[in-house]
């Protein structure tokens, strides 16, 4: 059970270049969601989808794109790449339900963006 | 809006000393109240949460958690640090706002522990 997986580990972009960062769960999790980790300002959500074909836009999603065409899966698009978007990317995932289940996250994406 | 706040971004502890690290929220109505850990290039751990109920809830590792509504806090303690607890916590919480609100987690900006010897 290999839980929430993200690759890659680590990438440099030039700014105006655009990636695909990926994100899977193994644990028919219906809830996913991406954040970004800024020093100084905690974790801020990016997007969120709520299950297969449903997504919806977090605190921060300029810049960014997503789609949810399996559960299993929840890739976060970089557009065109700004040196405002280096930062860490965690993807999470959760069971369904009220909000009370706790979310399990991945290991992150180091980006830097020159 | 909702928020949550960390007011110190270090503590620091002697080992064997009991540990506190402060949370505060804004939220309308009742909160979903969370913390979680960072250890160094790490994803976060979950440790505890507060639902409902007894307002002292007990977590992972030693850690327990008191709500306390009137003062909208959530502090997080231990009574006796560990050198190995040095990482980075974080609290958040969730509005009670409906369904198909998981994965919705407003985060604070994280307080570094460090544990001495």
């Amino acid at each position: 059970n290999a839980g929430v997986t993200q690759t890659p580990k680590f990438q440099v972009l030039k700014t105006g270049q655009s990636m695909t960062l990926q994100c899977a769960q193994d644990m028919n999790h219906e809830y996913m969601s991406w954040y970004r980790q800024d020093p100084g300002m905690g974790l801020r959500l990016i997007h969120y989808s709520v299950g297969a074909g449903i997504t919806d836009q977090g605190e921060v999603p300029n810049g960014y794109n997503v789609s949810r065409s399996t559960t299993e899966d929840f890739p976060l698009r970089l557009l065109s790449a700004a040196p405002s978007q280096t930062s860490v990317y965690f993807c999470a995932s959760s069971r369904g339900g009220q909000g009370t289940l706790p979310l399990h996250f991945g290991n992150g994406t180091r980006l830097t963006v020159t | 809006a909702q928020s949550v706040a960390q007011p110190e971004d270090q503590v620091n502890v002697a080992e064997g000393n009991p540990l506190t690290v402060k949370c505060t929220y804004s939220v309308s109505g009742n909160p979903y109240l969370f913390w979680y850990v960072q250890y160094p290039n790490r994803g976060l751990q979950f440790l505890l949460k507060y639902i409902t109920g007894d307002n002292l809830v007990k977590g992972s590792y030693g850690f327990e958690a008191e709500f306390n509504k009137s003062q909208t806090s959530f502090h997080l303690k231990k009574p006796s640090a560990l050198v190995s607890d040095s990482a980075l916590y974080f609290c958040a919480v969730r509005a009670r706002e409906g369904y198909n609100q998981g994965g919705k987690l407003i985060f604070g900006q994280g307080t570094e522990l460090s544990v001495k010897p």
